[in-house]
């Protein structure tokens, strides 16, 4: 069963506009959502957070939203530049469980 | 700053034999953290520790893997016999923050690939 969904395996973005990436969860319990960036034959970095009591984060060109009552957020990147592409993997936590749930990522590619 | 070591980056093995991944957090971190992440899927955790206790090994099948970290420190994980489902990338990371959720200072080394044919 898998609690944390990314239905897009991949995305292509012109250089300069707007990447927008998807995420799923189907676990009313989550309360606490990350998005990592993992590059090839690296380990997954932490990019953003955000915490249910909020429905936005925004650190630089990187803004978290989520819709709780949709069970959805997304990660926009503006202006998306080359060295974002990557595999970007979206988790979740809460209901008590200390563990992160990870979904199955999407591949970013940015197009100069 | 030494990020998170892991060895060997690639093993190749037959199926029934044993194999051990080797991890060595960045220095002053308190919490190990193994993963398993098999192709086309996120990263699952297999076992957590702070210090040298275990404090969440639900995920582990322990039948056949086994992990220490001996003086709190370096960390092994072990598989014995290794199955050919077991081909995925191993993943270490390391935290200095205690906390159960100390998602955000978690820091990934870049992975074990082993391949079991």
């Amino acid at each position: 069963d898998q609690q944390v969904k990314q239905n897009s395996p991949s995305l292509s973005v012109q250089e300069g506009r707007i990447s927008i990436l998807n995420c799923d969860y189907t676990n009313s319990m989550f309360d606490y959502f990350l998005w990592y960036k993992k590059y090839p034959a690296e380990g997954p970095t932490f990019l953003i957070s955000i915490s249910s009591i909020k429905d936005k984060n925004e650190d630089g060109r990187f803004t978290v939203f989520l819709n709780k009552s949709a069970k959805h957020l997304s990660l926009h990147i503006v202006p998306s530049q080359p060295g974002d592409s990557a595999v970007y993997f979206c988790a979740a936590s809460g209901g008590g469980n200390e563990k992160l749930t990870f979904g199955t990522g999407t591949r970013l590619t940015i197009i100069p | 700053e030494a990020g998170v070591v892991q060895s060997p980056r690639y093993k190749i093995i037959e199926k029934k034999q044993p194999v051990a991944f080797w991890c060595n957090p960045i220095s002053g971190h308190n919490t190990l953290y193994w993963y398993r992440q098999n192709l086309g899927q996120g990263p699952e955790l297999l076992i957590r520790y702070e210090n040298e206790e275990a404090v969440d090994d639900s995920q582990l099948p322990k039948d056949r893997f086994s992990a220490e970290r001996l003086k709190g420190v370096d960390s092994t994980l072990k598989i014995q016999p290794a199955e050919l489902g077991d081909s995925a990338v191993y993943l270490c990371a390391s935290s200095p923050d205690r906390r159960g959720r100390a998602w955000e200072t978690q820091y990934f080394g870049p992975g074990t690939r082993l391949l079991v044919l």
